[in-house]
């Protein structure tokens, strides 16, 4: 079954760390881009950072540029973002997400269950 | 606000056909494929079309997807009960980040 599973979420101080883990299992990881997007209580979805198959392109939104940090492990199957300096407009449910091919920008035809942070004193 | 703009409700009845818009501008989708999702409450996204007007396999022929220069629409044809729904168009940006709509609520009278 092709599937993510997301890992890690929690509850943060203002300022603190976090680093969320996305597992990917039926289907070769390697071959695609993958993305995190968030999504704040009761508000809409929000797109995060994407990373290469190769790890060698990265891209951010601007409100998180120089905080976060997308990576992964091709060889684990897994996705990560470390989230420094957190702030309470980042608490959201965190989803990560396999784009379709390279060809379809934004085009996610996988998703996980999300991974709930929050980020509050 | 959001960069790619949707009305913030739809709704139909049953069996009715029902359309949401989504306007960017020629940095997004007017040089960019636009992608459409639907969202049930407390559940993932699901995407409904992408690359403008593909069905992914298992998404039913109601759902449409069309652009034109910078708007892009999402059609849902023989409305069901069940597609009352969050919706959400999608579409990369040359700033080099990727933009989602606002979110239509659509409610099936």
């Amino acid at each position: 079954e092709v599937q993510l599973v997301e890992s890690g979420g929690g509850l943060v101080q203002p300022g603190g760390s976090l680093r969320l883990s996305c597992a990917a299992s039926g289907f070769t990881f390697s071959s695609y881009w993958m993305s995190w997007v968030r999504q704040a209580p009761g508000k809409g979805l929000e797109w995060v950072a994407n990373i290469k198959q190769d790890g060698s392109e990265k891209y951010y939104v601007d409100s998180v540029k120089g905080r976060f940090t997308i990576s992964r492990d091709n060889a684990k199957n897994s996705l990560y973002l470390q989230m420094n300096s957190l702030r309470a407009e980042d608490t959201a449910v965190y989803y990560c997400a396999r784009e379709v091919d390279s060809s379809s920008w934004m085009a996610f035809d996988i998703w996980g269950q999300g991974t709930m942070v929050t980020v509050s004193s | 606000q959001s960069v790619l703009t949707q009305p913030p409700s739809a709704s139909g009845t049953p069996g009715q056909r029902v359309t949401i818009s989504c306007s960017g501008s020629s940095s997004n989708i007017g040089s960019n494929t636009v992608n459409w999702y639907q969202q049930l409450p407390g559940t993932a996204p699901k995407l409904l079309i992408y690359s403008n007007n593909q069905r992914p396999s298992g998404v039913p022929d109601r759902f449409s997807g069309s652009k034109s220069g910078t708007s892009a629409s999402l059609a849902i044809s023989g409305l069901q009960s069940e597609d009352e729904a969050d919706y959400y168009c999608a579409a990369w940006d040359d700033s080099l980040n990727g933009r989602f709509g606002g979110g239509t609520k659509l409610t099936v009278l």
